[in-house]
């Protein structure tokens, strides 16, 4: 099946410093990623959707300047936490939609967790 | 507005007990209902979609429209059953997940 790969799994930084997160789809080409955030114990809330080539969109109450999606190629999507707070500590986790038939089954990444100190 | 919700955050059952996972949804359109399962330590992953129409590991889901409803059922749950498992709803191009129910499955 379709593989998701995301990088890293666990990330600790420090208050103010940025951190990239990259999800790559392995062996199959994705238009559409997806970022998802988890807090503890609650389900995935998207916070936006990225297409290859394009602006990614962002769900409502989302901050565009603060979560940087970049989705350069077919199989890479990155999101950036600029300037990372404590409350930015979460899981991150991202997924991939595969085209054709199965065009909306998404493949997840194992995700990453973030802890701001 | 797109809404799926999972009424039971925790269920627990005996092994060889049937099992059902609700799911209610609300959406304008015309849908498409998943389920994703989550086994511990592992990352979520497709169970199975409403229009494949199949039974993966024993387990099935009917989507009734009437109800607006899409819940997950098998007939006799297993310890390896034991996971957090999501209701899904794809509509335009949007995915929205329910708030998840943990099956906790007893030997």
């Amino acid at each position: 099946g379709a593989v998701v790969s995301q990088h890293p799994s666990w990330v600790i930084c420090k208050s103010g410093t940025s951190v990239k997160i990259e999800c790559r789809s392995l062996d199959f080409q994705a238009t559409t990623m997806f970022w998802y955030r988890q807090f503890p114990k609650q389900s995935l809330m998207l916070m936006a959707t990225s297409n290859e080539g394009s602006k990614a969109t962002y769900e409502q109450g989302v901050e565009k300047d603060k979560f940087l999606i970049n989705h350069a190629s077919l199989t890479l999507s990155t999101l950036t936490v600029t300037s990372a707070h404590p409350e930015d500590s979460s899981f991150y986790i991202c997924s991939a939609r595969v085209g054709g038939l199965a065009k909306n089954i998404q493949y997840f990444g194992a995700g990453t967790r973030l802890s701001v100190l | 507005a797109q809404r799926v919700t999972q009424p039971e955050k925790l269920l627990s059952v005996f092994k060889g007990a049937p099992v059902e996972l609700k799911c209610n949804y609300s959406y304008s359109g015309s849908p498409e209902l998943f389920w994703y399962v989550q086994y511990s330590r592992q990352r979520l992953q497709l169970l199975l979609r409403h229009i494949s129409r199949e039974s993966i590991k024993g387990f099935t889901a009917d989507l009734n429209k009437g109800e607006t409803s899409f819940h997950l059922k098998k007939p006799f749950a297993q310890e390896e059953d034991s996971a957090m498992y999501y209701c899904a709803l794809t509509g335009g191009f949007k995915t929205i997940f329910g708030a998840g129910t943990r099956l906790f499955v007893k030997a």
